[in-house]
């Protein structure tokens, strides 16, 4: 069964980072794109980060380039976002997700940025 | 980048009604749209992949349709399990982009 588990959520005060991890099983990394998105309390759903099977393309959201890095460590199972220069518009859950139809997601990770 | 509308954003329905939503993109994407159900407090679920494909366990009510510019997501027969968000998301090209949503309730 694939399963995809995410950690890392928090608290963080405006300007600091914070680092995501998405734990899968049920299939490897190379074998899959895999996809961050969040969703702000009430709101819809971002796209935010992506990474191809390979791991060579990598594609950003305008709100989030230069500030925020997706990758992974196939050894661990693993796929994080490293979340840098964080403001309030960061706020809310984040999922990650498998494959270009985003099946399954994660069960996601709560984000506040918040003084 | 593509913008997709989805409408409407919120519907009132009952149990055994049928819905129908829509979702336009504002440039021709194939069928590389998908159909995403939200329940309150949980992750999205894909429903309907490549326009029209029914993903694997989900209900036969559901349904897609469209290609290009024009898509529908139907509920043939709604159920009180069906109350949710629905969103719509295209994969055609980066930067990737969802419908606003469209809330169902009774």
């Amino acid at each position: 069964e694939v399963q995809l588990v995410e950690f890392g959520g928090g608290l963080v005060i405006p300007g600091g980072s914070l680092r995501l991890s998405c734990v899968v099983s049920g299939f490897t990394l190379p074998t899959s794109s895999m996809y961050w998105v969040r969703q702000a309390l009430g709101r819809g759903l971002e796209w935010v980060a992506s990474i191809s099977s390979s791991g060579k393309y990598i594609y950003y959201a305008d709100s989030v380039r230069g500030r925020f890095t997706i990758s992974r460590d196939i050894a661990k199972n693993s796929l994080y976002l490293q979340m840098n220069s964080l403001t309030d518009e960061d706020t809310g859950v984040y999922f990650c997700a498998k494959g270009d139809w985003l099946d399954p997601w994660g069960q996601g990770t709560q984000v506040t940025v918040s003084s | 980048a593509i913008q997709m509308t989805q409408s409407p954003s919120s519907l009132s329905a009952s149990v055994g009604d049928r819905v129908t939503i829509t979702c336009r993109a504002s440039q021709d994407i194939r069928n590389d749209l998908g159909w995403y159900q939200q329940k309150r407090g949980k992750a999205p679920e894909l429903l309907i992949y490549g326009a029209s494909g029914l993903q694997s366990g989900v209900p036969s009510r559901f349904s897609g349709s469209g290609s290009g510019t024009d898509f529908t997501l139907t509920i043939s027969s709604l159920q009180p399990e069906d109350f949710a968000t629905y969103y719509c998301l295209q994969n055609y090209n980066y930067p990737r982009t969802f419908g606003q949503g469209t809330k169902v309730e009774i």
